[in-house]
């Protein structure tokens, strides 16, 4: 159960587009299409972005999207926005049961 | 409204134990899967346990297997996590979810602090 690799940070300019991505192994993200991507902001509950890879819940905006190639998922934020600005999580379904959070992802907006 | 709150948190020396319990309201909470998710001061998200809708099966996360256990009272919409011999690594804030989409946890709690300290 060791943590999906996840890049310490990623920063863009308002308008622009950014990918984070989420490295997992054949036991997780490769083998499963149950990646889950989540929005944290320091001291508040974790809000569900993207789930089964690339299925949006209701409410989220149409600027999130998800992909899954191999043992790697993304998340990419188009139209950058300050509001954006946040921890985000990958998760993904491991087998018997278990699931695994990514190491987490700083996202700024410059 | 759909909410879930958490409670139980506290301070509690090492080797002690600790309730956490998760009220839900405004869904049918027997009718969901159920998780706790904890955060340790300064770090990420790390998925703790599962358990099914009629409380018949669970899953837990290798550091905490056979000191935490994961239970629920649908009567009550109550999740519950009783750990036992508690460490200095499980201080966090403990998080509960609902899972409504397959390991896609769509509602969640505000969390509750657990400190595990002499």
């Amino acid at each position: 159960q060791s943590a999906l690799t996840q890049p310490a940070s990623v920063s863009g300019s308002p308008g622009q587009s950014i990918t984070i991505s989420c490295t997992g192994t054949s036991s997780d993200v490769g083998s499963y299409n149950l990646v889950s991507w989540y929005q944290h902001h320091p001291g508040k509950a974790p809000k569900l972005m993207i789930y089964e890879v690339n299925k949006r819940p209701s409410g989220v905006s149409n600027r999130f999207s998800g992909s899954k190639s191999g043992n790697t998922a993304s998340l990419t934020i188009s139209g950058l926005q300050a509001e954006d600005e946040a921890d985000y999580y990958c998760c993904s379904y491991a087998g018997s049961s278990t699931g695994v959070f990514g190491t987490g992802t700083e996202v700024f907006v410059l | 409204e759909v909410q879930l709150v958490e409670s139980g948190g506290n301070l509690v020396q090492p080797g002690g134990s600790l309730r956490l319990s998760c009220a839900a309201s405004g869904f049918i909470f027997s009718s969901y899967w159920m998780h706790w998710v904890r955060q340790a001061p300064g770090k990420g998200l790390v998925w703790v346990s599962r358990i099914s809708i009629d409380g018949s099966s669970t899953s837990y996360a290798d550091s905490v297997k056979g000191r935490f256990t994961i239970s629920r009272d649908n009567a009550e919409n109550t999740l519950y996590l009783q750990m036992n011999s508690l460490r200095a690594e499980d201080t966090a804030v403990y998080y509960c979810g609902r899972d409504a989409f397959g390991w896609g946890l769509d509602v969640w709690g505000q969390g509750t602090t657990v400190t595990v300290s002499s």
